[in-house]
């Protein structure tokens, strides 16, 4: 059962472009929401994350956006850049020990 | 501070052997989960170990198992291995496993032929 959704599998944007994706969520009881970036033969770095108590975070170039009436959180990327390009994966955490709750990802690359 | 480290990056097993992969975790972090990842399957949760207690786990079969170290340093095995079980294995440490997030280490790619 996936409770975290990430809908599209890739997205293609330009250089300097916003870049944002989207991820759906279906358990109310996720207090958390983490975006991790991930580079091939690598592991997911950390970018960003919210609590269910606010609806906006902004680190730099990366906001997310939280919607807990619609169970959705987005993250905005401005201005986007090659470096950019990875999987990108929206994690969710519940009250349950040591675990999060990933989306399948999405594939983001960034064209000059 | 050293972050997360998994060994051996890479591993190639035949059906039916074992497999123990390892995970030392930031120094000063507890908790310790382990995750699988495969194509189109986002990370699929395993289990977490707190002070050399399973403390959560996820729906896996009982082929595959833990253990955790009074240092933190945490095991995963996997008994009786499957094609299926190629995949990559991340370990990701955080302070006490409900706090606000976690690091993940390269991961330890295993390829079962």
């Amino acid at each position: 059962d996936q409770q975290v959704k990430q809908n599209s599998p890739s997205l293609s944007v330009q250089e300097g472009r916003i870049s944002i994706l989207n991820c759906d969520y279906t358990n109310s009881m996720f207090d958390y929401f983490l975006w991790y970036k991930k580079y091939p033969a690598e592991g997911p770095t950390f970018l960003i994350s919210i609590s269910s108590i606010k609806d906006k975070n902004e680190d730099g170039r990366f906001t997310v956006f939280l919607n807990k009436s619609a169970k959705h959180l987005s993250l905005h990327i401005v201005p986007s850049q090659p470096g950019d390009s990875a999987v990108y994966f929206c994690a969710a955490r519940g009250d349950s020990w040591g675990k999060l709750q990933f989306g399948a990802g999405t594939q983001v690359v960034v064209t000059p | 501070k050293a972050g997360v480290t998994q060994t051996p990056r890479y591993l190639i097993k035949t059906r039916g052997q074992q497999v123990t992969l390892s995970c030392s975790p930031i120094s000063g972090h507890r908790s310790v989960s382990w995750y699988q990842q495969t194509p189109g399957q986002g990370l699929q949760f395993l289990f977490e170990y707190f002070s050399e207690t399973q403390r959560n786990k996820g729906n896996f079969p009982g082929r595959f198992s833990g253990r955790q170290f009074s240092n933190s340093r945490s095991e995963m095995n996997v008994s009786t291995l499957e094609l299926g079980d190629s995949a990559l294995y991340l370990c990701a440490s955080s302070l006490a496993g409900l706090d606000t997030e976690a690091f993940f280490g390269q991961g330890t790619r295993l390829t079962v032929v």
